[in-house]
């Protein structure tokens, strides 16, 4: 499968622990994006990567928070100290230069 | 800032029934605006992408429209089946500093196609 893939798919974690869920791209797509959404609402964007650079930040990605892509493959986003608000669909998305995008499956985190 | 709203938030249709869904953007600037489809609990399944430049685009049973003056694009599905049904996300991507990146989602329509 060449697509876009996404670890763990599925997160349960208690209010206060870190989570981190990788990203792995479509291999040659130097772009990189997170979104979150949350039920009944479409996407809303966290991030942005152009190879290994984070070019791009939402109002949403507050300081616990941090994404890497090193060496310009796969990314992680971590979220320290999670609490219940956090509980989501975190999806990642590539796309070469700016054309179309292609999503990953999707991580569905739920913060007890 | 740039919102994108989709009408109606759900919609059910009998099986073999043509429909369109409607997705309008505030701000005119846009490189290109993506059509998507979900299923429950799944990403996002890209079907049609139309360029700024584009009128519309076509996909088998699908075509999208845009009318970027109007900030209007429709997605028309033809003669509807019941694997059809799930959620349809409409997107804008903003045309900034000369390179697009994020993308702007509206809420989405649901649709039900009943058999």
């Amino acid at each position: 499968d060449t697509g876009v893939s996404q670890d763990p798919r599925h997160k349960i974690t208690k209010r206060g622990q870190n989570v981190t869920f990788r990203c792995d791209p479509i291999s040659e797509h130097n772009r990189l994006y997170w979104y979150r959404q949350t039920l009944g609402q479409g996407p809303e964007f966290l991030t942005y990567f152009q190879n290994e650079a984070q070019l791009e930040k939402s109002r949403l990605l507050s300081d616990r928070f941090s994404a890497e892509r090193p060496k310009g493959s796969f990314s992680t986003l971590e979220i320290q100290r999670t609490e219940q608000g956090d509980s989501a669909m975190y999806l990642c998305a590539s796309s070469l230069i700016p054309y179309e995008q292609y999503f990953g499956p999707g991580t569905r985190l739920t913060v007890t | 800032k740039q919102e994108v709203t989709q009408i109606p938030a759900a919609l059910s249709v009998p099986e073999g029934e043509n429909l369109v869904l409607n997705c309008s953007f505030t701000d005119s600037a846009i490189y290109n605006l993506q059509w998507f489809r979900q299923d429950p609990g799944k990403g996002l399944t890209s079907l049609l992408l139309i360029q700024s430049s584009q009128r519309e685009q076509t996909s088998g049973r699908l075509n999208a429209s845009l009318d970027k003056s109007s900030g209007r694009s429709t997605l028309y599905i033809a003669a509807s089946q019941p694997g059809d049904s799930a959620t349809y996300l409409c997107a804008v991507n903003k045309f900034s500093s000369g390179s697009a990146r994020q993308l702007t989602f509206g809420s989405g329509t649901q649709l039900t196609v009943l058999p």
